[in-house]
Parts: structure tokens; C-alpha cells; sequence
């Protein structure tokens, strides 16, 4: 029940296609949800994040669909870019205790 | 401005010789959390602060220790490196409020060597 599964495990899209990263949990306590990109080497960073109030939420070029009734979320990246190569993680969290990650996805975007 | 901050980013050890890694943070977060993370994995957490409360997942080895003497230091003590306990380390803070989850931010790491 606390399991975030998360796919594709890895990724490649051409510069300006939009990878999609799909996540699927279990516990409907969960009520919050972000996105990580990891560049090698680096800390995890928060992209962006949503809560079950809205479906959908867009910032710059990334965008998240979320899915209450199925339980699932997902990462858009609009125009993507090879700067975009990194690792995505999803996560859910609930009050007052730590996230659940994602297993991650590695995304390369090759021009 | 650097809000959550590792020292050492790099650091070598030997099998067997205790190693203390660093967080701090400038973001008054009464959350701290330690993760490990290995090549190509998710960040596995360890344990957390909730405050002074001390928080130990069930499966984090006994060799792994922490300490927060204050709101804005958190320590990773690792009493006896093995070859296995290789990785990132990673520290994390969120403010924890009633009623609301708030997110967690990273610091950029420490990675550990075991020689």
C-alpha cells in the first residue's frame, strides 16, 4: 500500500517530443505528489507537484496529469530538450510522514 | 543561495574507519531526513527528525547512526563502512505543518567512497 509504481524505467525521445512518465500508487491517504529531476551527480530537485484538488497542473514546458479515480499520475515534458536528460522521480505524501518514491525514470532526449 | 548543504561532497573512507557526514540547512525546517542512495536506484531513507523526534526505518542497518543537535544540523554516522555502504548520501528537510504535506528539498549529497 505505500508502493509508488513508476514507469517506464528508462526512456529516449528525439528533441522536441513529449516523454511521458507514468506512476501509479495504492494508498488513498496519499495527498501530494512531485516530481524530481536528478542530474548525475546531484540531489534530487523539485520540479513540480500536485495535489488531488485539481487534475492537472502546468509549469514552463512540464506538466502533470493526475488521475484520482484511477490512482495515477503522470509527467509531460512539452518541447523537450537535451538538457533535459536526467532521471525523474515521482513520489506521494501524506501528512506527517516521509514521501514514497518512485523507482525512477531515465530520460535522455537526444537531438 | 545554497538553502540545504552537504559537507563533505566527496568523501573517502577506509573499511572498517567511522565517517561523519554533515546537513545543514537555512530554511528553519523542522523536518531532516538522511537517505542512501546507490548507482541508478531511488533514494532509500534511513531515518528522520520530526523535530527531535528520531524516526528509524525498519531495514536501516545498525552501523548507521544520526544525530541533530539543533534545528539547523543534522549528522550521518556510518560507525563501521563497508564495501556495500558506497553511495550518495543524501539530506533532506520539509516543514512539516498540521494539516498540510510539504514538500522535501535535497541538499546536492556526499558521495561515499569505502576503500
Amino acid at each position: 500500500q505505500q508502493q509508488v509504481k513508476q514507469s517506464p524505467q528508462s526512456l529516449i525521445v528525439q528533441k522536441g517530443g513529449i516523454p511521458i512518465i507514468n506512476c501509479a500508487y495504492e494508498n488513498t491517504a496519499f495527498d501530494y505528489f512531485p516530481w524530481y529531476q536528478q542530474f548525475p551527480g546531484k540531489g534530487p530537485a523539485l520540479l513540480i507537484a500536485i495535489r488531488p484538488d485539481v487534475s492537472e497542473k502546468k509549469e514552463g514546458r512540464f506538466t502533470i496529469s493526475f488521475n484520482k479515480s484511477a490512482k495515477q499520475f503522470s509527467l509531460h515534458i512539452m518541447d523537450s530538450q537535451p538538457g533535459d536528460s536526467a532521471t525523474y522521480f515521482c513520489a506521494a505524501g501524506r501528512r506527517n510522514t516521509p514521501l514514497v518514491f518512485g523507482k525512477g525514470t531515465r530520460l535522455s532526449v537526444i537531438a | 543561495d545554497a538553502m540545504v548543504i552537504q559537507n563533505p561532497r566527496y568523501q573517502v573512507t577506509q573499511f572498517g574507519k567511522p565517517v561523519t557526514l554533515s546537513c545543514s540547512q537555512t530554511l528553519n525546517h523542522n523536518v531532516m531526513y538522511w537517505y542512501q542512495q546507490k548507482s541508478s536506484q531511488a533514494p532509500k531513507l534511513l531515518f528522520h527528525y520530526y523535530d527531535k523526534d528520531f524516526n528509524n526505518e525498519a531495514d536501516t542497518p545498525d552501523n548507521f547512526q544520526s544525530r541533530r543537535p539543533n534545528t539547523s544540523f543534522c549528522f550521518l554516522d556510518i560507525r563501521s563502512p563497508g564495501l556495500g555502504d558506497a553511495a550518495m548520501y543524501l539530506c533532506a528537510t520539509s516543514r512539516a505543518t498540521v494539516g498540510s504535506t510539504d514538500t522535501q528539498y535535497f541538499g546536492p549529497g556526499t558521495r561515499l567512497t569505502v576503500l
